[in-house]
C-alpha cells in the first residue's frame, strides 16, 4: 500500500523559511516523479512543484519560483520542499503527491501558516 | 496557464439519484497523437487527502465504484455519479495535466 507522510508544517513569520518533508513507502520511490500541491484555507488546489525521477528536472509554479526548492533523496525515499521568503499567501495545507500527471496517491497534508 | 472552470459550485442530490458535474478547460487538453484528453477527477472529503477517481477523462482508477463515470473530450468534461450514496458527499475537483497541472475550483456535493 502506498503511503505518503508529510511533516514540517507550522507557524512561521512572513519572510521566514520552512522545510517540508514527505516520507514515502509502498512503492519504488525512485521510479516516480513526485509533486507538491497546496490548498489555501477555503480555496481550491494549486500545484506547487514537481521533481522527476533522478532529481535532475524540477519545475515550479510561477507563484513560488525563486523562493521554493524541491528535492528528493532516493536512498531514504523522501521528498523535500524548502520554502524561503514565505508570504501570507503561502498559507495552506501542503500535500505530497505521487506522479506528475494525474496524482494517484496523496499524503494527509501538513499545514503551513505564515503570520506575524 | 490552462484555466479549469467547474459548474455548479454546489449541488444537492437525493440518495440514489444522479449527480452531474461539469468541467471546462480554457484550451483543449486533447493530445491529438494519442487521442487522449489529459483530464482527471478527484474526490476530496474533509480531513482526508484527495482521492483519484478518473484519469484520461474516462478511465476509472483501481477500486473506484462503477457508479462514477467520466466523459468528454477536448475542452468539455463531465463527472457523473449514477446513484448517489451517502459516502459520496464530498468536494469534487477536475484537473488537467496537458500542461503543468491546474485544478478546477471544486463542486460540493451534498444530500
Amino acid at each position: 500500500e502506498v503511503q505518503l507522510l508529510e511533516s514540517g508544517g507550522g507557524l512561521v513569520q512572513p519572510g521566514g523559511s520552512l522545510r517540508l518533508s514527505c516520507a514515502a513507502s509502498g512503492f519504488t520511490f525512485s521510479r516516480y516523479a513526485m509533486s507538491w500541491v497546496r490548498q489555501p484555507p477555503g480555496k481550491g488546489l494549486e500545484w506547487v512543484s514537481l521533481i522527476y525521477s533522478g532529481g535532475t528536472s524540477t519545475y515550479y509554479a510561477d507563484s513560488v519560483k525563486g523562493r521554493f526548492t524541491i528535492s528528493r533523496d532516493d536512498s531514504k525515499n523522501t521528498l523535500d520542499l524548502l520554502m524561503n521568503s514565505l508570504r501570507a499567501e503561502d498559507t495552506a495545507v501542503y500535500y505530497c503527491a505521487k506522479g506528475n500527471n494525474e496524482f494517484d496517491s496523496w499524503g494527509q497534508g501538513t499545514l503551513v501558516t505564515v503570520s506575524s | 496557464d490552462i484555466v479549469m472552470t467547474q459548474s455548479p459550485d454546489s449541488l444537492a442530490v437525493s440518495l440514489g439519484e444522479r449527480a452531474t458535474i461539469n468541467c471546462k478547460s480554457s484550451q483543449s487538453v486533447l493530445y491529438n497523437s494519442n487521442n487522449l484528453s489529459y483530464l482527471a477527477w478527484y474526490q476530496h472529503k474533509p480531513g482526508q487527502p484527495p482521492k483519484l477517481l478518473i484519469f484520461w477523462a474516462s478511465t476509472r482508477d483501481s477500486g473506484v465504484p462503477d457508479r462514477f463515470s467520466g466523459s468528454g473530450s477536448g475542452t468539455d468534461f463531465t463527472l457523473t455519479i449514477s446513484s448517489l450514496q451517502a459516502e459520496d458527499v464530498a468536494v469534487y475537483f477536475c484537473q488537467q495535466y496537458y500542461t503543468f497541472p491546474t485544478f478546477g475550483g471544486g463542486t460540493k456535493v451534498e444530500i
